[in-house]
């Protein structure tokens, strides 16, 4: 069980917008820790896509970005390209347990 | 280009130890916090440990704490991470990450990763 909840699945046609939400509580994202989010290709270490829950790293596209709300936050994906099926996994810093991971995000593009 | 090299994973045996090698270039490495992070096969990413810039603060996963070492040496550019009493769900791709310019050594914010290194534990 994660600390950080995320939905197992997510999916949508190209050219859609798609978003992956990401729950915690009040010992990480609730209590204003930063929230960064992972992409990872099929056997590949993940990626940085997003940091400090809403910074595009360079050479990110700018059909992701990232938000954060009281205790939650999401990863918005628009425009959808085939090149996007991936898994997304965020991650936050929680006072109780350090580091902290949600159990990740499969991305299909139907 | 910021590069991270593990080494070290294979196969061992229960209850044995395995030392795992992360090799830095390219950046200031004695400036940096560094982690390792793990991911079972087919599973999630799970954080494993954290190590200061100056190696002198380290905090584990209560999953691996007092079995596994976290550690550095600046002057080699190079992270490790002991592991003794080695379990069957320690088995994992092992990957060193480094954090991000301008974060909290211990928060996370993981700009480079390495390609991983695989551990297996069975016997």
């Amino acid at each position: 069980q994660s600390v950080l909840t995320q939905p197992p699945s997510v999916s949508g046609a190209p050219g859609q917008r798609v978003t992956i939400s990401c729950t915690g509580s009040s010992s990480n994202i609730g209590a204003g820790y930063d929230v960064h989010w992972y992409q990872q290709l099929p056997g590949t270490a993940p990626k940085l896509l997003i940091y400090g829950s809403n910074n595009r790293p360079s050479g990110v596209p700018d059909r992701f970005s990232g938000s954060k709300s009281g205790t939650s936050a999401s990863l918005a994906i628009t425009g959808l390209q085939a090149e996007d099926e991936a898994d997304y996994y965020c991650q936050s810093y929680d006072s109780l347990s350090d580091v902290v991971f949600g159990g990740g995000t499969k991305l299909t593009v139907l | 280009q910021v590069q991270l090299v593990e080494s070290g994973g294979g196969v061992v045996q229960p209850g044995g130890s395995l030392r795992l090698s992360c090799a830095a270039s390219r950046f200031t490495f004695s400036n940096y916090g560094m982690h390792w992070v793990r991911q079972a096969p087919g599973k999630g990413l799970e954080w494993v440990a954290v190590i200061s810039y100056d190696g002198n603060n380290k905090y584990y996963a209560d999953s691996v704490k007092g079995r596994f070492t976290i550690s550095r040496d600046n002057s080699k550019n190079t992270l490790y991470l002991q592991m003794n009493s080695l379990r069957a769900e320690d088995t994992a791709v092992y990957y060193c990450a480094k954090v991000s310019q301008g974060s909290y050594w211990y928060e996370g914010n993981f700009d480079y990763w390495g390609q991983g290194t695989l551990v297996t534990v069975s016997s």
